[in-house]
């Protein structure tokens, strides 16, 4: 099973908009809804910031939103902040019942 | 509510290692729990899921471990736990415990154990 396939960098000023996408097959994100995504700062443990594609856990800022369409799912980060820097990935059920994790992507605030 | 592993450590190649994650706060019976690595200054790796008893206690691995790990638990101490066998200099990382939500996403991380596979 391959990674699914994350942009390695992403970057943003403060305030704006950036989107991290996440390219799979048929074989995983085309065919689940449940993608989710993870933001790891250095050194730290992940947090779960969106799952089943779109839905935000509780105490996760309404900034963050998630999307698919076809094949590859989308994390968008709306007014970034100084915090948002960090390593996101996505996630997704894929066939004979495992999951795959994407290659990651660093995001830098400016 | 919380989960912490331990039992990381450096051992040899084809050597084995047991992990440990102790779950707090939360009914731990009910829920499926997962592993999942980190090589160093590398991204997430999946490794297995067990599912809680009621759906059969099963568990599936990911191709690179299958046949060398095992995913058990015990809900009588709220324990899960991860048999590493066979160990390659490639499975070193930091081995995380995670709780699996009813959407197959981990909603609760512990801290992490790391583990060296190194002569």
């Amino acid at each position: 099973q391959s990674a699914l396939t994350q942009p390695a960098s992403v970057s943003g000023s403060p305030g704006q908009s950036i989107t991290i996408s996440c390219t799979g097959t048929s074989s995983d994100v085309g065919s689940y809804s449940r993608v989710s995504w993870y933001q790891q700062h250095p050194g730290i443990a992940p947090k779960l910031m969106i799952y089943e594609g779109s839905r935000r856990p509780s105490g996760v800022s309404n900034r963050f939103s998630g999307s698919k369409s076809g094949n590859t799912a989308s994390l968008t980060i709306s007014g970034l902040q100084a915090e948002d820097e960090a390593d996101y990935y996505c996630c997704s059920c894929s066939s004979s019942d495992t999951y795959v994790f994407g290659t990651g992507t660093k995001v830098t605030v400016l | 509510v919380q989960l912490v592993e331990s039992g990381g450590g450096l051992v040899k190649p084809g050597g084995s290692l047991r992990l440990s994650c102790a779950a707090s706060g939360f009914p731990f019976s009910n829920d499926w729990m997962s592993w999942v690595r980190q090589a160093p200054g590398k991204g997430l790796e999946w490794i297995g899921r067990i599912r809680n008893k009621i759906d059969g206690g099963t568990a599936d691995y990911a191709a690179p471990v299958k046949g060398r790990f095992t995913i058990s638990r015990d809900d009588s101490r709220n324990m899960l736990y991860l048999q590493l066998n066979s160990l390659k200099t490639e499975d070193t990382a930091v081995y995380f415990c995670t709780r699996l939500n009813d959407k197959d996403a981990s909603d609760l991380w512990g801290q992490g154990t790391m583990v060296t596979v190194s002569s």
